[in-house]
């Protein structure tokens, strides 16, 4: 078990340029999730996926915005065109099932200047 | 719709007090999943403990206590004895059927020495 990884750790990047991150779940793991979070705000769910079908996404997840969990193993998480709005730490977590406990990864500070 | 606050976003306190934070939740369903996280400053969050909706017992780990009481909708978290390292923003969130986790803004705690 090494743990939920994400790669960045940081990005910074400036408005209108595209960005993708990465998360690689626990291998055994079903469930992926992306959330969001500002300063001083509790983590914002994005999207989820089983396996590789994507199940829902939030109404933050705008059109710029994009998940793949190609063969159910690792997920990408792609922002288009990034506004200042976007700056925010990305979380991913991954769980076995439905309401087991989620294991976060460290993050991806995003910074649009 | 799931909803979960945390009415407190600061408490301070010194080195071997005790101290409560408070998670009351909102949702229609009867099965329904709690947790409490907590995210040190290095920022990972770390799960805490899971409580099924199902299972009102009341919970001691260490220092940590959980109060589960479903009259009132509240989940709340005591540690006993604080100490520096317990400095962190802890998060109540909440998951039903098989939705993903709906969080509380936080509480932070400061324990001071």
């Amino acid at each position: 078990d090494t743990g939920v990884s994400q790669d960045p750790r940081h990005k910074i990047t400036k408005r209108g340029q595209n960005v993708t991150f990465r998360c690689d779940p626990i291998s055994e793991h079903n469930r992926l999730y992306w959330y969001r979070q500002t300063l001083g705000q509790g983590p914002e769910f994005l999207t989820y996926f089983q396996n590789e079908a994507q199940l829902e996404k939030s109404r933050l997840l705008s059109d710029r915005f994009s998940a793949e969990r190609p063969k159910g193993s690792f997920s990408t998480l792609e922002i288009q065109r990034t506004e200042q709005g976007d700056s925010a730490m990305y979380l991913c977590a991954s769980s076995l099932n439905s309401g087991e406990k989620l294991f976060f990864g460290s993050g991806t500070q995003l910074s649009v200047l | 719709a799931q909803k979960v606050t945390q009415a407190q976003t600061e408490i301070s306190v010194v080195e071997k007090e005790d101290v409560t934070l408070d998670c009351v939740y909102e949702t229609r369903d009867t099965t329904y999943y709690l947790f409490w996280y907590k995210q040190p400053p290095s920022g990972e969050l770390v799960f805490l403990i899971r409580r099924n909706s199902f299972d009102e017992q009341n919970e001691i780990s260490g220092r940590y206590s959980w109060n589960f009481q479903k009259s009132t909708s509240s989940f709340n978290f005591t540690i006993t004895a604080s100490q520096v390292v317990d400095s962190a923003v802890y998060f109540c969130a909440l998951s039903t059927g098989f939705q993903k986790l709906v969080f509380g803004t936080g509480t932070r705690l400061l324990v001071s020495p």
